[in-house]
């Protein structure tokens, strides 16, 4: 089952930054946070994940609370080509890096 | 970046046939492959864990001399849906990981259509 509670849709201007929670509360010290996403008919993406530091690439940046119960997957400048389905997922510890995913959140970037 | 090819991209087949997809990770070498299946407007849901060299491990509901899954190598998975059913017409995606604590990378999936 999904450790994770993410709201079911957002919309995001095209050009601005996209915030997007992921509610984690649950987590134990050694397990990872991890964002992927999802277009339409296509395999998840890998994004980017963390552990206890915030995190930046090319693509977004992850900010993790203090108290890891929560973080934030954040997309500095969103295009349309960023419109998909994105997954905060928390790594089963022990578990052979098994990944449950839950619904995850629906970002529209509107012109 | 870590890339997984899957294949095929897309089976239409009567009912009653055996379809067999692979899951290959091209640069790099995949201990443990993990077979998904999506069904349209929901998420991905973990079918089984594909181990090399051991039999793979399934999620609870998951009918395992229905869906059969071989890990030859440390590169190629297949998962054969045997006898398929229209009911199983589904979104089937793997994904590899190199280790523990390692991102996992997905493949493109295989629409699997059964009439």
């Amino acid at each position: 089952d999904a450790k994770t509670t993410q709201p079911p849709s957002m919309d995001c201007a095209e050009g601005r930054a996209a915030n997007l929670p992921c509610n984690h509360s649950t987590i134990s010290g050694n397990e990872y946070v991890y964002w992927y996403r999802q277009i339409h008919s296509q395999g998840p993406q890998y994004i980017i994940h963390g552990l206890k530091n915030n995190e930046t690439n090319e693509m977004a940046s992850l900010i993790i609370t203090e108290d890891r119960k929560s973080s934030t997957l954040i997309l500095p400048h969103a295009t349309l080509r960023d419109t998909a389905v994105y997954y905060c997922i928390v790594r089963v510890e022990y578990n052979f890096n098994k990944f449950y995913f839950g619904s995850g959140t629906k970002l529209n970037v509107k012109p | 970046g870590a890339v997984v090819s899957q294949h095929p991209s897309r089976v239409i087949c009567k009912s009653g046939t055996s379809v067999k997809i692979e899951c290959r990770s091209l640069d790099f070498q995949a201990t443990t492959m993990f077979w998904y299946r999506q069904f349209p407007k929901q998420s991905l849901m973990l079918m089984a864990t594909s181990n090399e060299g051991s039999k793979a491990t399934y999620e609870q509901g998951v009918e395992k001399d229905k869906f059969l899954i071989n890990h030859a190598s440390l590169t190629l998975s297949t998962l054969t849906v045997t006898s398929a059913h229209p009911e199983d017409s589904s979104f089937y995606i793997c994904s590899a990981t190199g280790g523990e604590g390692q991102p996992q990378h997905f493949g493109d999936g295989t629409r699997l259509s059964i009439l």
